[in-house]
């Protein structure tokens, strides 16, 4: 199995360009998110979906949007990017079922993308 | 809200030497608690978790019970590798929404 993949792995964009980033899980997973990691800040969670159809803002959605196209893909867009989104993107995803009491899920993710912008 | 809060680092041990990086939680109800480990250049990766009071998490040496009259789940390992050099994450899930600690970089040297 594949698992998590995201495209793609390297990206340099310049102030105001837009790009989107594409994330696809083969799990059969209900739920995907969207992650940023920055140095000394951990992981911090732009957007997530609890299911098909569905998503939520998490702790630092300003200056993305997101779309759950189907079941296995789940993109990330920057539609005017700026120096500050230079991160390394993870999407991420688990299999449960949208607000649950206790849930048990391990999350699993892509390789990440590194992503420059100018 | 809930939260996860682990030592800063980075912690830096001789191989063979004993592992521990500390992470406390705050949350209502009945999280899951998990240890991830970030390899350079790659992805997050599951190393151990627990589901409820009490439970040990191990993996690969690595080992963490959840303590919920302390609200902890500190990682162990009773000797270390240089291939155990990595940034370690504490995290927990409540409702099916993840929270992640800053992460704790260990070097292990020779």
């Amino acid at each position: 199995n594949a698992g998590v993949t995201q495209t793609p792995k390297f990206q340099v964009l310049k102030t105001g360009q837009s790009m989107t980033l594409q994330c696809a899980q083969d799990m059969n997973h209900n739920s995907m998110y969207w992650y940023r990691q920055d140095p000394g800040m951990g992981l911090r969670l732009i957007y997530y979906s609890a299911s098909e159809g569905t998503t939520d803002k998490g702790e630092v959605p300003n200056g993305y949007n997101v779309s759950r196209l189907n079941k296995r893909e789940f993109s990330l867009r920057l539609e005017s990017a700026a120096p500050s989104q230079t991160s390394v993107y993870f999407c991420a995803s688990s299999g449960g079922l949208g607000l649950a009491r206790g849930g048990t899920d391990t999350q699993y993710f892509g390789p990440g993308t590194r992503l420059t912008v100018l | 809200g809930d939260s996860v809060t682990q030592m800063e680092g980075p912690v830096t041990l001789s191989e063979e030497a004993f592992l521990t990086i500390n992470c406390t939680y705050t949350a209502t109800g009945y999280p899951s608690l998990f240890w991830y480990v970030q390899y350079p250049g790659e992805g997050l990766q599951l190393l151990l978790k627990a589901t409820k009071a009490d439970d040990k998490g191990s993996n690969k040496g690595f080992e963490a019970t959840y303590r919920k009259e302390t609200t902890s789940f500190h990682l162990e390992k009773g000797s270390v590798q240089v291939s155990d050099s990595a940034v370690y994450f504490c995290a927990l899930t409540n409702f099916n929404k993840f929270y992640f600690g800053s992460g704790t970089k260990l070097n292990v040297k020779p």
